[in-house]
């Protein structure tokens, strides 16, 4: 099972910050978060992942909270091509190897 | 910038053929895996690859399925002999050489079973 829990669905205005929360209470501390998206049935997109500090690219910023329970995406200025199926998925190291696990994900839409 | 590819996009078969989906994964990565979306489901982890041998598979990765890197730029999946359960979108992914590094995923290929 997906170690993560996120809403299923999210509105969000164009231009303005959509903010993603995900809950990953039972994380270890070697884990780290990664973020994807999915547009339609493409893909999954690599978006950001951390591990305990914030992290911003040019797509999106990270924020984890200081015990690690919870982190939230930023999209800063969303548009309505971000409108995807966002995904917090929490690396599992099994066996030497790192599969993902994912969840269902919360459904973003970009509202013009 | 690099990217993972597969073909067929799209694939049509009869129930009980096999059918062989291709990956090409980035050039300079030695880790490999595939993943399967059944329509309007999750993303679920099927196998892992490495060092031209499985790493890690998942229940759903039984004795139909198989992994091959028959060359040194594709990686393949086979079904022997497919169900109609099979239908999905089946995705590829690498990652580079440093293990447990961020995976790359690639367009898919949507796979009818009739």
């Amino acid at each position: 099972d997906a170690k993560t829990t996120q809403p299923p669905s999210m509105d969000c205005a164009e231009g303005r910050a959509a903010n993603l929360p995900c809950n990953h209470s039972t994380i270890s501390g070697n884990e780290y978060v990664y973020w994807y998206r999915q547009i339609h049935s493409q893909g999954p997109q690599y978006i950001i992942h951390g591990l305990k500090n914030n992290e911003t690219n040019e797509m999106a910023s990270l924020i984890i909270t200081e015990d690690r329970k919870s982190s939230t995406l930023i999209l800063p200025h969303a548009t309505l091509r971000d409108t995807a199926v966002y995904y917090c998925i929490v690396r599992v190291a099994d066996s030497g190897t790192y599969k993902y696990i994912f969840g269902t994900g919360t459904r973003l839409k970009v509202l013009a | 910038e690099p990217e993972v590819t597969q073909t067929p996009s799209h694939q049509v078969t009869q129930m009980g053929q096999e059918v062989i989906l291709r990956c090409v994964p980035i050039s300079n990565h030695l880790y490999f895996y595939w993943y399967r979306q059944i329509l309007g489901q999750k993303v679920e982890f099927l196998v892992s690859f490495y060092n031209n041998e499985i790493s890690e598979k998942s229940e759903i990765f039984d004795d139909q399925f198989s992994v091959e890197r028959p060359d040194g730029s594709n990686f393949t999946l086979k079904i022997r002999s497919t169900k109609l359960e099979d239908s999905a979108m089946y995705f590829c992914a690498s990652s580079d050489w440093r293990q447990g590094e961020t995976q790359y995923f690639g367009p898919g290929t949507r796979l009818l079973v009739l």
